[in-house]
C-alpha cells in the first residue's frame, strides 16, 4: 500500500510568483486536506476536497486555491506569493467526511517546503 | 471555537527520565485526540490516538489517556531516549466541522541529554 506523496520536496520561489504543489493521496482515500505549518507553529488547515469538491475552508485568502482529480489526487495552488507564505505545506488523505464515530483518521505526507524571497 | 493548548517549550530531559507533556482541548461534541511527532526537517507521524473518553492510546512507550472531565490528553513516557528528540504535537478532530479537519497545538519541542 503506498502511501501520502507529495511532489516537490522544496521550492524556492519569488514574491509575486505562482506555485503549484501536488498530493497523492493513499490508496482507497478519497478526501484530501491540506495544511500550513509556519515555522515553529502548529499546522492551520487551509482547505478539505471530497470527490472532487472542496468541502471546506480555513481561514486563508482565496489565492489559495485547489483542485483534486478522478483519481483522488490534488493540487495546492498559491498566487501572488508573499514573503509570509513561506512555510511547510502538509497534505493528508482520509477516507471521506462521513466517516465513524470519532472522525476520519488523517494521513500525512512529507511536505513540500516552500521558501518565497 | 474548537482550540488545542500544549505546554510550551522546549522540554529538555536527561535520557531515562520521565516525561510529561500537557495538553488541553476546547471542543463542543466528542473529538478524537491524536499525538504526532515532528523530526527535524520531516513531516507529521502519528505517534497515538483516542477517540472516546477514557482511551488510552499507546505506542513506542508513550501513553495518553482521554480525560473528558478535565479535557486533557498528557503525553507520557516512562523513560526516554536521546532518539525521541522531536516537535510533539497534539491534536484533535473536529467534528462539528463538517470536514473532520485537525486542530493542532503549536508544539512541544522536546530534547533528549545523553
Amino acid at each position: 500500500e503506498t502511501g501520502v506523496t507529495q511532489s516537490p520536496t522544496h521550492l524556492i520561489k519569488t514574491r509575486g510568483q505562482q506555485v503549484t504543489l501536488r498530493c497523492s493521496s493513499q490508496s482507497g482515500h478519497n478526501t484530501v486536506s491540506w495544511y500550513q505549518q509556519a515555522l515553529g507553529q502548529g499546522p492551520q488547515f487551509i482547505f478539505q476536497y471530497y470527490r472532487e469538491e472542496e468541502n471546506g475552508r480555513g481561514n486563508f485568502p482565496p489565492r489559495f486555491s485547489g483542485l483534486q482529480f478522478p483519481n483522488y489526487s490534488s493540487e495546492l495552488n498559491v498566487n501572488a506569493l508573499e514573503l509570509d507564505d513561506s512555510a511547510l505545506y502538509l497534505c493528508a488523505s482520509s477516507t471521506g467526511t462521513s466517516g465513524v464515530a470519532g472522525g476520519n483518521e488523517q494521513f500525512f505526507g512529507p511536505g513540500t517546503r516552500l521558501t518565497v524571497l | 471555537g474548537n482550540s488545542v493548548t500544549q505546554m510550551e517549550g522546549p522540554v529538555t530531559l536527561s535520557e531515562e527520565a520521565f516525561l510529561t507533556i500537557n495538553c488541553t482541548y476546547t471542543a463542543t461534541g466528542y473529538p478524537s485526540l491524536f499525538w504526532y511527532v515532528q523530526y527535524p526537517g520531516e513531516g507529521l507521524q502519528l505517534l497515538l490516538k483516542a477517540t472516546k473518553a477514557d482511551d488510552k492510546g499507546s505506542n513506542k512507550g508513550f501513553e495518553a489517556t482521554y480525560r473528558k472531565e478535565t479535557t486533557s490528553f498528557h503525553l507520557e513516557k516512562g523513560s526516554v531516549q536521546v532518539s525521541d528528540s522531536a516537535v510533539y504535537f497534539c491534536a484533535l478532530s473536529d467534528p462539528n466541522s463538517g470536514t473532520y479537519k485537525y486542530i493542532f497545538g503549536t508544539g512541544t519541542r522536546l530534547k533528549v541529554l545523553a
